[in-house]
């Protein structure tokens, strides 16, 4: 079972409009969570990096959110651009883990004109 | 280039056939990863270079699969006898510092997306 789980797996949103990626884990012992975004045949790109003691981390239009009590995160992002079209993946380091990382299967985002 | 190189970037080869992937980190990173990305699926860790050694091989699926890197720098991922599922993308990444419970943002390349028939 996979241990980091995404919703919604797709939405489609106009340009200029705000939108909220959620992301649940199990990954246990947590070290760290990465939001990164994937464009289409490229590699993913780091957005944030937020530890254990991190409730919130800003990256220009895109804000991550934590509750490592609940295990939720989430991903905000303001004033939508039609770059911002994209797979967005939730990702959690499993500590002692030698940095491996668990990936969620990630939220594709449509942004309309 | 300053980011993480790979080649080729696609790949077709023929059930059976051996193939290998290259990888070019960036300049002065000592960790480097590979992952695998099948369709429809998450990304999934296959192994974990600190320097020219492998702390963590735990993620190569099968004996089929192995890598190296020389030189701290340069690394190559083979499949030998290639089967149909491993048809997938093939990501590298770098980052400044590995070790365990490393904050250190992973630098992806592009990929090796390769297609065994």
């Amino acid at each position: 079972k996979n241990q980091v789980e995404q919703s919604p797996q797709s939405l489609i949103i106009l340009e200029g409009k705000n939108c909220t990626l959620q992301c649940n884990y199990t990954v246990s012992p947590f070290s760290n969570l990465r939001w990164y975004k994937q464009d289409t045949g490229r590699g993913p790109v780091s957005l944030t990096i937020m530890t254990f003691s991190e409730n919130t981390k800003s990256n220009g239009r895109y804000t991550a959110t934590l509750d490592a009590d609940t295990k939720q995160s989430s991903l905000h992002i303001t004033a939508s651009q039609l770059s911002d079209s994209a797979s967005y993946i939730c990702v959690v380091s499993e500590a002692d883990s030698w940095g491996k990382l668990q990936f969620g299967a990630g939220t594709q985002v449509v942004v309309t004109p | 280039g300053a980011g993480v190189s790979q080649s080729p970037s696609n790949k077709v080869t023929e059930k059976g056939k051996d193939v290998e992937l290259r990888c070019d980190p960036i300049s002065g990173h000592t960790a480097l990863y590979w992952y695998r990305q099948s369709l429809g699926q998450g990304l999934e860790f296959l192994i974990y270079f600190q320097g020219n050694s492998a702390p963590d091989k735990s993620g190569l699926p099968s004996d089929r699969f192995s890598a190296e890197r020389t030189g701290g720098s340069v690394s190559t991922l083979t499949i030998q006898r290639t089967q149909q599922e491993d048809s997938a993308v093939y990501l590298c990444a770098s980052s400044i510092t590995g070790g365990r419970d490393s904050n250190q943002p992973q630098h992806f390349g592009d990929g090796t997306r390769l297609s065994i028939l």
